[in-house]
């Protein structure tokens, strides 16, 4: 079975901060990582696909990267709206989740 | 516009039953593999079942496995999910998800690894 572990499982930060969440993969899922941000009472919304791939409409804050076993999103400058809960994903596994606060 | 509406959920006595739906709407149902996934109050979002476009094949989570039945009606856009000899631990929100095509060619299309739409989500309390 894959195992998805995301780091921090919370993570505190202020309006303009560049934050980085981590989701590491065992074994090997190559490129094939999805990223999601979760409002209170929302359903997911895909941010990325294939690790680095910017859904259409998500801003350019956003980005993805990383192969194989490490996976990073990092969200250049946070917005007020980006305080939200984070999720990865590969096939039928979820990391546990980063729920990004304000500071 | 393309959406996907979940509903059936409620309040449920272990070991009863329940059908959820999810209608599909503004786009070709019958080309998308689908997925059910539901979130515990508090919690993470747990998989629970996957259905390919024409139904022909079908997993389930270890978890609920022998206990729900995904299904689909492409006629009707619609898919769901028997939920059967419940539990407490069942209660969650069920939401449907679809997979992201990558591309189509001659005919076939090529499925991504992540969900690109989701439902608003159906709650399932099960509780005597």
């Amino acid at each position: 079975d894959i195992q998805m572990t995301q780091s921090p499982s919370t993570l505190s930060a202020s309006v303009g901060d560049r934050v980085t969440i981590t989701c590491r993969a065992s074994p090997s899922i190559s490129s094939w990582l999805a990223w999601y941000q979760q409002k209170p009472g929302k359903a997911p919304k895909l941010l990325i696909s294939k690790a680095s791939s910017l859904e259409t409409g998500v801003p350019s804050r956003f980005s993805g990267s990383g192969y194989g076993t490490e996976f990073t999103l990092t969200v250049s400058s946070l917005q007020p709206e980006d305080f939200a809960t984070y999720y990865c994903q590969h096939q039928e596994t979820f990391g546990q989740g980063t729920k990004l606060e304000i500071k | 516009e393309e959406q996907l509406v979940e509903s059936g959920g409620g309040l449920v006595q272990p070991g009863g039953s329940l059908r959820l739906s999810c209608a599909a709407s503004g786009f070709t149902f019958s080309d998308y593999w689908m997925h059910w996934v539901r979130q515990g109050p508090g919690k993470g979002l747990m998989w629970v079942s996957r259905i390919k476009s024409d139904g022909s094949s079908t997993i389930y989570a270890d978890s609920v496995k022998g206990r729900f039945t995904i299904s689909r009606d492409n006629a009707k856009n619609t898919l769901y999910l028997q939920l059967n000899s419940v539990r407490a631990e069942d209660t969650a929100v069920y939401y449907c998800a679809r997979v992201k095509i990558s591309h189509c060619f001659n005919g076939v299309c090529y499925v991504e690894d992540a969900f690109d739409m989701w439902g608003q989500g159906t709650m399932v309390t099960v509780s005597s």
